[in-house]
């Protein structure tokens, strides 16, 4: 079975760009997260998605991060614009239930590196 | 108050001793606590699970709950230098909201 597939790996902008990042799911996943990780901290939750419906998006900085998940299954997330503090490891998991009661699978992760 | 706070850490114990990893939440609501294990520069990786009170053991990992106490760990037995690595705790809500903890590096010193 193949796992969270994420893209691009590494990516390194200016501040006040923009940047767009990738997530593949395991296939017939209903949940997805997406994470921002800063060094030396744990994950923190930007946004969770039952099939393609948002159940938690409350640390989302609205006014610059996006994210979408068309037909349940793929999803992007887009910071407009990226400011220094936004360099971080960004993660994308999937669980394959809609309880809290299930592990979730975490794909390699997207490096980002704002200038 | 962090929601899950665990030890700051860093933790150094030697080859083949208990390693013991402690956590503690505030959210009375949590269902489900979970055990993850980063390597440094990897994505998170489960080891393991527990939703009700007591022992759950597999293998050299034992996880404890005690949720009057609102606090759970993880204990590993036969500490490896391969189970160097920071380990997350993670407390799930009945609805799937996840929180994580800002974890624990251990290093296992052969």
């Amino acid at each position: 079975e193949a796992g969270v597939a994420q893209s691009p790996r590494y990516k390194i902008i200016e501040k006040r760009q923009s940047v767009a990042f990738w997530c593949n799911p395991i296939s017939g996943h209903a949940t997805l997260y997406w994470y921002q990780q800063i060094l030396g901290q744990g994950p923190k939750l930007l946004i969770q998605f039952q099939n393609n419906g948002v159940v938690d998006d409350s640390q989302l900085p609205k006014d610059r991060f996006s994210a979408e998940r068309l037909k349940g299954v793929d999803s992007t997330l887009k910071i407009q614009p990226a400011k220094l503090e936004d360099s971080a490891v960004y993660l994308c998991a999937s669980s394959p239930g809609t309880s809290g009661g299930l592990e979730q699978y975490f794909g390699p992760g997207t490096r980002l590196t704002v200038t | 108050q962090k929601e899950v706070e665990q030890n700051s850490g860093p933790l150094s114990v030697p080859e083949g001793a208990i390693a013991s990893l402690n956590c503690t939440y505030s959210d009375r609501g949590s269902q489900s606590f979970f055990w993850y294990r980063q390597y440094s520069g990897k994505s998170p990786e489960l080891i393991m699970f527990i939703y009700s009170n007591g022992d759950k053991e597999d293998g050299r990992f034992t996880a404890q709950l005690n949720k009057a106490s609102q606090y759970v760990s993880l204990l590993i037995r036969d500490s490896q230098p391969s189970d160097s690595a920071t380990y997350l705790c993670a407390v799930n809500t009945n609805a799937g909201k996840s929180t994580f903890g800002d974890g624990t590096t251990l290093t296992v010193k052969p």
